[in-house]
């Protein structure tokens, strides 16, 4: 059974730091990763996706097969990145999401 | 593009009550919805998968009956929470994966706004 976890639920950055926000997945066959995003009283939004290997908003995210990560990255944190971060992994049609990982960037 | 609804955003009824929740796609086709339930500060929990036409799919340990959902259209899902209980009150959301599947669009889901569901 596939399987994401994210190990951080809360994580405090100060403004212009990098982040990075863990996640690890577990699947037996060829995964698809997925962030998303979800901004206070706002509705969870696609961030990112592997095969798209985009940057969106700064953010970008490498997936490391031989370490079955998906880490997502930003080098230079903002105020406005403050939100509810969900590593998600597609795989039969179905979206299995991480518990999350709330990320806090201080002025 | 890529928007769907949910409808109420909040609703609140009294034990043994009925509730409906809407889920629409409005700007494009979805054969399959999702319905999920999140609770406070944890991951989204997939209840069942809404085929367009067909019954749905419930995941394990989720209750056929209380939870009855029709995806009697290609923009439309309900999802209703029979005999609904306080233990039933949670943030219900609900996304759609565009009909034209293949490639990029197989797992990627558009989600709705959720719906806040108290139950006195």
């Amino acid at each position: 059974a596939q399987r994401v976890t994210q190990p951080e639920k809360l994580l405090s950055v100060f403004k212009g730091a990098p982040v990075e926000l863990k996640c690890n997945y577990s699947y037996s066959g060829s995964p698809e990763l997925f962030w998303y995003v979800q901004y206070s009283r706002q509705r969870l939004q696609l961030l990112l996706r592997h095969i798209s290997r985009e940057s969106i908003k700064g953010f970008t995210a490498d997936l490391n097969k031989g370490e079955t990560s998906f880490h997502l990255k930003k080098p230079f944190a903002q105020e406005e990145d403050s939100a509810m971060y969900y590593c998600a992994l597609g795989s039969a049609r179905q979206l299995t999401f991480g518990s999350g990982t709330q990320l806090t960037v201080l002025p | 593009g890529a928007v769907v609804s949910q409808h109420p955003s909040r609703v609140i009824c009294k034990s043994g009550t009925s509730v409906k929740i809407e889920c629409r796609s409005l700007d494009f086709q979805a054969t399959t919805m999702f319905w999920y339930r999140q609770f406070p500060k944890k991951s989204l929990m997939l209840m069942a998968t809404s085929n367009e036409g067909s019954k749905a799919t419930y995941e394990q340990g989720v209750e056929k009956d209380k939870f009855l959902i029709n995806h009697a259209s290609l923009t439309l899902s309900t999802l209703t929470v029979t005999s609904a209980h306080p233990e039933d009150s949670s943030f219900y959301i609900c996304s759609a994966r565009d009909a034209r599947g293949g490639g990029s669009f197989d797992n990627e889901q558009f989600f709705g706004p959720g719906t806040r569901l108290t139950v006195l």
